[in-house]
């Protein structure tokens, strides 16, 4: 699976908009890209997943340039309770044995 | 709640002794697999199950890690002979081969102190 690099930390306020960019050099053809959120004392959690372009749920946008060799998680209006840690992974997702997290990105959250 | 449950959450032993954690998973999921992590890491992938057959293992820390599935639905996880280092929480997931693979639903976890 491709590696992924993203920043260690980041701090908002509430009601900001924050935007988590990983970067994936070596992303593969069929790679897809797949965002996973960790509050502390609990298991990941599935966010978003993307191929290429632009993919919104209702808790994120997923932004992915023509070259798909970077990807960014865009969270609108922050709130504490989005202070978690946030994993970019890549992978094949008909082919994936296994999900490689890296160190992910610690998102505080401040009033 | 994901729908994968895992039992006990919390487990505190002796440095020796031998410990068994369950996952329940989403019961229609084909699909289990085991990470564990550590203190400011990411999950880190231990096994994985495709119905009752343990597709990859070798990723399993030492030969005193084990992982069953014997009827395709929950499984344990056996750790023999507790280190320090085993200390971590050990995380299940699941998923259906229907759908993508790279979107597992995990468990809450079982912390796992080895005094």
């Amino acid at each position: 699976l491709a590696k992924t690099t993203q920043p260690i930390s980041m701090d908002s306020y509430e009601g900001q908009e924050v935007n988590i960019t990983c970067s994936h050099n070596n992303i593969a053809t069929n790679d897809y890209i797949t965002w996973y959120q960790q509050f502390p004392s609990q298991g990941p959690r599935f966010i978003i997943q993307g191929y290429k372009t632009k993919v919104t749920n209702e808790v994120a946008s997923l932004f992915i340039p023509a070259d798909r060799k970077s990807s960014t998680l865009s969270l609108p209006r922050v709130s504490l309770s989005d202070t978690a840690v946030y994993y970019c992974l890549v992978g094949d997702r008909q082919n994936t044995d296994k999900l490689i997290f890296g160190t992910g990105t610690r998102l505080q959250v401040f009033p | 709640d994901t729908g994968v449950s895992q039992d006990p959450r919390h487990k505190i032993t002796k440095r020796g002794q031998n410990v068994t954690f369950r996952c329940d998973p989403i019961s229609e999921h084909n699909r289990l697999y085991w990470y564990r992590q550590t203190l400011g890491q990411g999950p880190e992938f231990l096994t994985y199950f495709q119905n009752e057959a343990q597709l990859e293992k070798s990723r399993l820390l030492s030969d005193r890690f084990s992982a069953e599935r014997p009827k395709g639905s929950f499984s344990t996880l056996e750790i023999q002979r507790t280190e320090q280092g085993d200390s971590a929480m050990y995380l299940c997931a699941s998923c259906s081969s229907g759908n993508s693979y790279n979107e597992q639903f995990f468990g809450p976890g079982t912390r796992l102190t080895v005094l």
